[in-house]
């Protein structure tokens, strides 16, 4: 696609529910990042995938979040037992690595989610 | 670790006016350095960046030069429109792989 697809755009659920937040990364971007942002504040690197080797899990908060990617393509992240601190944008972005490449990260708009 | 400090917000400033907004940075190796911005309701767009020592990034007006010497990335716009209204994000990344490290914004309001 021409940019980076995040779903659903908007997430309202229960406390104690589990969610799922859907990204479609650039086509041929070899890795995928998710970050956090939650209101008022700056971005918090939560979890990055880079072909196949294993993702860098060093930002995920709690062993409730975690995620998946199938090859270089759509990513999941899934967060269980949501808590009211967990609401926020998640963000989902894709970068060409290689070399000679800065690898600068194309973003996506974001999951807004509101944990009741 | 890797960081980057970015001046504190909100800035307020009128059209027209000269805006600076202050980023360094701590880092192991030799950083790309960026800047993006995120315009209200939007997501993230990549501003402009810089890959080494005395580069010049620029985009619609923005400059941040890379300054190897002073750890810093500051950008600059000579003449401010309401339009530039954002929050803006200093970053750097260390290699074409690897994660991006974010500032923590600051979010510029520009009045008529």
């Amino acid at each position: 696609g021409a940019g980076v697809s995040q779903s659903p755009s908007n997430k309202v659920t229960e406390k104690g529910k589990d969610v799922e937040l859907r990204c479609d990364p650039i086509s041929g971007h070899t890795a995928l990042y998710w970050y956090r942002q939650r209101l008022g504040q700056g971005l918090e690197f939560l979890i990055y995938f880079q072909g196949n080797s294993a993702p860098d899990k060093s930002g995920l908060p709690s062993d409730r979040f975690s995620a998946e990617r199938t090859g270089e393509s759509v990513s999941t992240l899934t967060i269980q037992r949501t808590q009211q601190e967990d609401s926020a944008v998640y963000l989902c972005a894709s970068s060409w690595t290689g070399t000679g490449v800065t690898g600068e990260l194309f973003f996506g708009e974001g999951s807004r989610l509101t944990v009741l | 670790g890797d960081s980057v400090t970015q001046m504190e917000g909100p800035v307020t400033l009128s059209e027209e006016a000269f805006l600076t907004i202050n980023c360094t940075y701590t880092a192991t190796g030799y950083p790309s350095l960026f800047w993006y911005v995120q315009y209200p309701g939007e997501g993230l767009q990549l501003l402009l960046k810089a890959t080494k020592a005395d580069d010049k990034g620029s985009n619609k007006g923005f400059e941040a030069t890379y300054r190897k010497e002073t750890t810093s990335f500051h950008l600059e716009k000579g003449s401010v429109q309401v339009s530039d209204s954002a929050v803006y994000f200093c970053a750097l990344k260390l290699g074409s792989q690897g994660n991006l490290i974010f500032g923590k914004g600051t979010k510029l309001s520009v009045k008529p």
